[in-house]
């Protein structure tokens, strides 16, 4: 039971480059969600999901896109990146049940330049 | 939408003694609250919650109280430990349909003086 599982760690993009955030979890939980967390700050939440095929968009979702075609996967995608998409970026689970908390993943820290 | 205000942003202790840290909340059908320690470079990792149906909850040195009718809820350290330094974070879960989402608080920076 790996938990929640994110790639890459690290990553360098330069402005207009692409690319996915993958994040993957193998407690068979419907709820995921991606946050941002920059410097010194609080955590954002950019899209989520409820399950298979279902997801909506958060505070701060401009710049990014997802999808969700399996329980198991949630790919965040960032098509041409600026210097504002740089953060950490953390993918959570949680169980369907009321009252349970998340689960995160360990983070991808991206830089932009 | 729900609305999570977090005080104070930073908390230097003496260790020993206990720390306190409220948040407070904009949405009176919010069900759950939990709270998270980062401790630097690290994720977020759950360490209490508490369901609206419950007042008081205490883990070993932690606790979390919840006042649902002034909307705020507290963590309490006692006997503060330098492993305690990290960064908290408090949460709130609506329950509207749709609202299937943790708002967090901006954080409070805990800082245990030896």
């Amino acid at each position: 039971n790996a938990g929640v599982t994110q790639t890459p760690k690290f990553r360098i993009l330069k402005i207009g480059q692409s690319m996915t955030l993958q994040c993957t979890q193998d407690m068979n939980h419907n709820y995921m969600y991606w946050y941002r967390q920059d410097p010194g700050m609080g955590l954002k939440l950019i899209y989520y999901s409820v399950g298979a095929g279902i997801t909506d968009k958060g505070e701060v979702p401009n710049g990014y896109n997802v999808s969700r075609s399996t329980t198991e996967d949630f790919p965040l995608r960032l098509e041409l990146a600026a210097p504002s998409q740089t953060s950490v970026y953390f993918c959570a689970s949680r169980p369907d049940r009321v009252g349970y908390g998340y689960t995160f993943g360990s983070g991808t820290r991206l830089t932009v330049v | 939408g729900e609305n999570v205000e977090q005080h104070p942003s930073t908390l230097s202790v003496q260790e020993g003694d206990s720390a306190v840290i409220k948040c407070t909340y904009s949405d009176s059908a919010s069900n759950y609250f939990p709270w998270y320690k980062q401790e630097l470079g690290k994720r977020p990792q759950l360490i209490i919650d508490i369901r609206s149906n419950v007042g008081e909850k205490k883990d070993q040195r932690i606790a979390v109280t919840l006042n649902k009718t002034a909307k705020h809820f507290s963590l309490h350290i006692t006997e503060t430990q330098p492993d305690d330094s990290a960064v908290y974070f408090c949460a709130a879960k609506g329950t509207n349909f749709g609202n299937e989402k943790l708002t967090f608080g901006t954080g409070t920076r805990l800082t245990i003086i030896p």
